[in-house]
């Protein structure tokens, strides 16, 4: 079992929908969780960072967490083309400094 | 410009030729760290620096070396490389105050092919 799971997609959504992307990780002692995007051939950048159970939003983006379900999801409201990108979940692993582990991505293609 | 610098961006060698990719961070920034990228696995941690001298394995460091004399550079080293080195790499960055909650400010990667 991977640490950090992610459903490599495409996940393709119309333009102006909401595109839902889900994580799930292994690490029960795990307290820290990132959102990254990673357009083709780019460097991650961080989108959002979430460490208490529940939603967190900002702008268009909400991270929701469930530890208890080891659950991480990112909800991309009113998608635009440029959205279009991989998106990487990042688990912060118990016992260690910024030891992050990463999901191999979710790839997400928003159309006109 | 707050920023992680890596060089070179693009680099072709064959087995065995030693070569260093070298990353710089202007950030002042404890942390530094290497990642490789490869399809269908993610971004895996190779070595990663808590602070100058401070250096220690990740997940896939064989094959791999680094070294942190000075705070803003931390160059990876490949004494051999060989084609299963093939990939993209990162180096990231952030400051090292505990909790796990930094930010790592990656560079813009480096494509490396050995033949």
């Amino acid at each position: 079992q991977k640490e950090v799971e992610q459903n490599s997609g495409p996940l393709s959504v119309p333009e102006g929908a909401i595109a839902s992307l889900n994580c799930t990780y292994s690490d029960r002692g795990s307290q820290s969780f990132f959102w990254y995007r990673q357009y083709s051939g780019k460097s991650p950048e961080l989108i959002m960072f979430i460490y208490s159970n529940g939603d967190k939003e900002d702008g268009r983006f909400t991270a929701q967490l469930n530890k208890a379900s080891q659950y991480v999801s990112l909800l991309i409201r009113d998608s635009q083309p440029s959205d279009s990108a991989t998106y990487l979940c990042a688990v912060v692993r118990s016992g260690g400094y910024n030891k992050l582990i990463f999901g191999a991505g979710t790839r997400l293609a928003v159309h006109p | 410009e707050a920023q992680v610098t890596q060089n070179p961006r693009y680099l072709i060698t064959v087995t065995g030729k030693k070569l260093t990719v070298t990353c710089s961070q202007n950030m002042n920034h404890e942390y530094m760290s290497w990642y490789r990228q490869d399809p269908g696995l993610g971004l895996r941690q190779i070595y990663y620096s808590m602070n100058v001298e401070v250096t220690d394995k990740g997940d896939v460091p064989e094959g791999y070396k680094v070294s942190r004399k000075e705070k803003r550079n931390f160059p990876l080293i490949l004494e051999s490389p060989s084609p299963n080195q093939t990939s993209l790499y990162f180096c990231a960055s952030s400051n090292n105050r505990g909790g796990g909650r930094e930010t790592q400010y990656f560079g813009p990667g480096t494509r490396l092919l050995v033949l």
